[in-house]
């Protein structure tokens, strides 16, 4: 049981590049999400999914775009890198968030991907 | 806007005291709320949840915290911190049917001996 794996670990990318980062989760989670994570700034939502084929937009989602073809992953696309997403990125996964039931409600995130866009 | 406040972003304890980490919540309804922490260089992990009923929350590495209400607070706490604590603790939350995690901005822990 691997949890949330996120592929690559580093990148780095020159402006206008583009590239995809993998997120995989084997706990048959419904609910995937991807943030970004930057200094003095928490986590920000970037999209989430609440099922495959389901995608929608969280606090940042622009230079963005996402697919769940496949319940058990969740791709992050950025199509033309900025500096502005130099980030660390971070994938996460759980059930229906406030089910209320024990166990059942918690993010499981992923190790984190550093991405420097030069 | 629904949303959680850390109002340290920095907090310096020796090893062995006891630590207060601050969360402040603007949730209308009853909210959800979570620790989690980050160790360097490593994703997030859940320390402790509060969903409804008992007030103080018991979590994993002898933390807990206390919702109350009136003071919109979930306060994360351990009596004897120990080096290996030093990290990033971040306050989340939301409140029922909502699909999403709002993030505080976090607050670095260090330890001193």
């Amino acid at each position: 049981n691997a949890g949330v794996t996120q592929t690559p670990k580093f990148r780095v990318l020159k402006t206008g590049q583009s590239m995809t980062l993998l997120c995989a989760q084997d706990m048959n989670h419904e609910y995937m999400y991807w943030y970004r994570q930057d200094p003095g700034m928490g986590l920000r939502l970037i999209h989430y999914s609440v099922g495959e084929g389901t995608t929608a937009k969280g606090e940042v989602p622009d230079g963005y775009n996402v697919s769940r073809l496949k319940k058990q992953n969740f791709l992050l696309g950025l199509e033309s890198a900025a500096p502005s997403q130099t980030s660390v990125y971070f994938c996460a996964s759980s059930y229906p968030l406030t089910s209320g039931t024990p166990n059942t409600d918690t993010q499981y995130f992923g190790p984190g991907t550093r991405l420097t866009v030069l | 806007a629904q949303s959680v406040t850390q109002p340290d972003i920095h907090i310096t304890v020796s090893e062995g005291a006891s630590l207060e980490l601050r969360c402040n919540y603007s949730y209308g309804a009853t909210p959800y709320l979570f620790w989690y922490v980050q160790s360097p260089g490593q994703g997030l992990q859940l320390l402790l949840k509060y969903f409804s009923g008992d007030t103080l929350v018991q979590g994993i590495k002898g933390f807990e915290a206390e919702f109350k209400r009136s003071q919109s607070s979930f306060n994360l706490r351990k009596p004897s911190v120990h080096w290996s604590d030093a990290a990033e603790y971040f306050c989340a939350g939301t409140n029922f049917g909502n699909e999403k995690l709002t993030f505080g901005t976090g607050t670095r822990l260090t330890i001193i001996p």
